[in-house]
């Protein structure tokens, strides 16, 4: 099947600093990608829908200026959470999209964890 | 190496019955489960989870069972309803680990009224 790759996979910064996830689809193109946030035991929460080459489309409650989403090319999309703060510390998950079949490929996801 | 299995990739059933979807997982570190359900163009929201310390988990029309020694949970529907027609996906976490949410491929439930 189709594979989503998601780097990093854990990282620790410290407060004020910023953050990239990259989300990648490794054998197919995805037009559209999504981005997530679990909190512990928490339902998985879509922050953001990006789509290759045009603005990514947010949640309500989001800050689009907080956490910044570039979707560049159709193999790749990024997550920034500029200035970390610690309740920013979260599981973050991104999913593609295959074409126009509805079927999610998520990646593995990102522990984010701001001291 | 797939760690959750979702090995029937559709299911349907009858408005009214019980609607059964089951999960294998591989890892015996697994310590939290969870079932996300999907429709067409959305993304994939939460519906029902259950710890490793817990066998069952019942939420309204949605109950879950753990079987930790089968490594294996399932989600019943009773009764099912034309609208639980979505794709639902096996979710599994290991709390003490990276937190990696790891999906089983998801399984497509039709409900025929």
């Amino acid at each position: 099947g189709a594979v989503v790759s998601q780097h990093p996979s854990r990282v620790i910064c410290k407060s004020g600093t910023s953050v990239k996830i990259e989300c990648r689809s490794l054998d197919f193109q995805a037009t559209t990608m999504f981005w997530y946030r679990q909190f512990p035991k928490q339902s998985l929460m879509l922050m953001a829908t990006s789509n290759e080459g045009s603005k990514a489309t947010y949640e309500q409650g989001v800050e689009k200026d907080k956490f910044l989403i570039n979707h560049a090319s159709l193999t790749l999309s990024t997550l920034t959470v500029t200035s970390a703060h610690p309740e920013d510390s979260s599981f973050y998950i991104c999913s593609a999209r295959l074409g126009n079949n509805e079927k999610l490929f998520f990646g593995s996801g990102t522990q984010l964890s701001v001291l | 190496d797939q760690q959750v299995k979702q090995n029937s990739p559709s299911l349907s059933v009858q408005e009214g019955r019980i609607s059964i979807l089951n999960c294998d997982y591989t890892n015996s570190m697994f310590d939290y489960f969870l079932w996300y359900k999907k429709y067409p163009a959305e993304g994939p929201t939460f519906l029902i989870s259950i710890s490793s310390i817990k066998d069952k988990n019942e939420d309204g029309r949605f109950t879950v069972f753990l079987n930790k020694s089968a490594k294996h949970l399932s989600l019943h529907i009773v009764p099912s309803q034309p609208g639980d027609s979505a794709v639902y996906f096996c979710a599994a976490l290991y709390q003490g680990g990276s937190e990696k949410l790891v999906f089983g491929k998801g399984m497509k439930l039709t409900v025929n009224p």
